[in-house]
């Protein structure tokens, strides 16, 4: 059964901090990765997509890498900004699982002004 | 272009009602997938459906149920609602997958929803 873990669960940092958010997941099976972003009360606004045969993908000041043979992914996000506040989340298909996704717990961030 | 579109948003019911929420997905999607959020569990997937039959089933007892109506159009349903129900709903839309693979010219991302916030007292 694929589990995904996301670290560390929360993070706080100054406004124009690099940071890096980690994800793992224990099956490498995966067709593709994706992240998202929640804001409190809301719905999940899609980050980046990245599938199983491609490394990186990149969206503005977003950054996200996946390594699939160790089963982890990470997400950069460049000089933070308040409004970068909210939890992220990784989820990821596996080949046969159609539009089911797994999801990490997520990582609540908070950029201080 | 329209996002997805689920309603109602915020909804209160009490132990053994039914509800019934909704979603519209982003034009051209034919995959409808559903998800529930809750503080201790996280985000479980319920079910999806892809041209009006349910393609997936999550581990969730039988008094959820969903339907997709010709327009893509999404319904979930909860009979006999307990406390533990309350949560917040999300649909999820996509063009679909065939077999392993995203439908030809799309890449398999999911667009969430606003989701619907289903409080049982």
């Amino acid at each position: 059964k694929q589990e995904v873990t996301q670290i560390p669960a929360a993070l706080s940092v100054p406004e124009g901090e690099n940071l890096v958010l980690n994800c793992s997941f224990t099956d490498s099976a995966i067709y593709n990765l994706q992240w998202f972003r929640q804001d409190p009360g809301k719905g999940l606004t899609s980050l980046l997509l990245i599938q199983s045969s491609q490394r990186e993908q990149t969206s503005g000041r977003l950054n996200a890498s996946l390594d699939k043979s160790s089963g982890r992914s990470t997400l950069y996000i460049a000089a933070s900004q308040p409004g970068d506040s909210a939890t992220y989340l990784c989820a990821v298909r596996e080949g046969t699982s159609g539009s089911r996704l797994t999801f990490g717990e997520g990582t609540q961030l908070t950029v201080n002004p | 272009k329209a996002g997805v579109t689920q309603t109602p948003r915020y909804l209160i019911k009490t132990r053994g009602q039914q509800v019934t929420l909704s979603c519209s997905p982003i034009s051209g999607h034919r995959s409808v997938s559903w998800y529930q959020q809750t503080p201790g569990q996280g985000l479980q997937f319920l079910f999806e459906y892809f041209s009006e039959t349910q393609r997936n089933k999550g581990n969730f007892p039988g008094r959820f149920s969903g339907r997709q109506f010709s327009n893509s159009r999404s319904e979930m349903n909860v009979s006999t609602l307990e406390l533990g129900d309350s949560a917040l709903y999300l649909c999820a839309s996509s063009f679909g997958f065939t077999g392993h693979s995203p439908v030809a010219g799309s890449t398999g991302e999911l667009f969430f929803g606003e989701g619907s916030r289903l409080t049982v007292l």
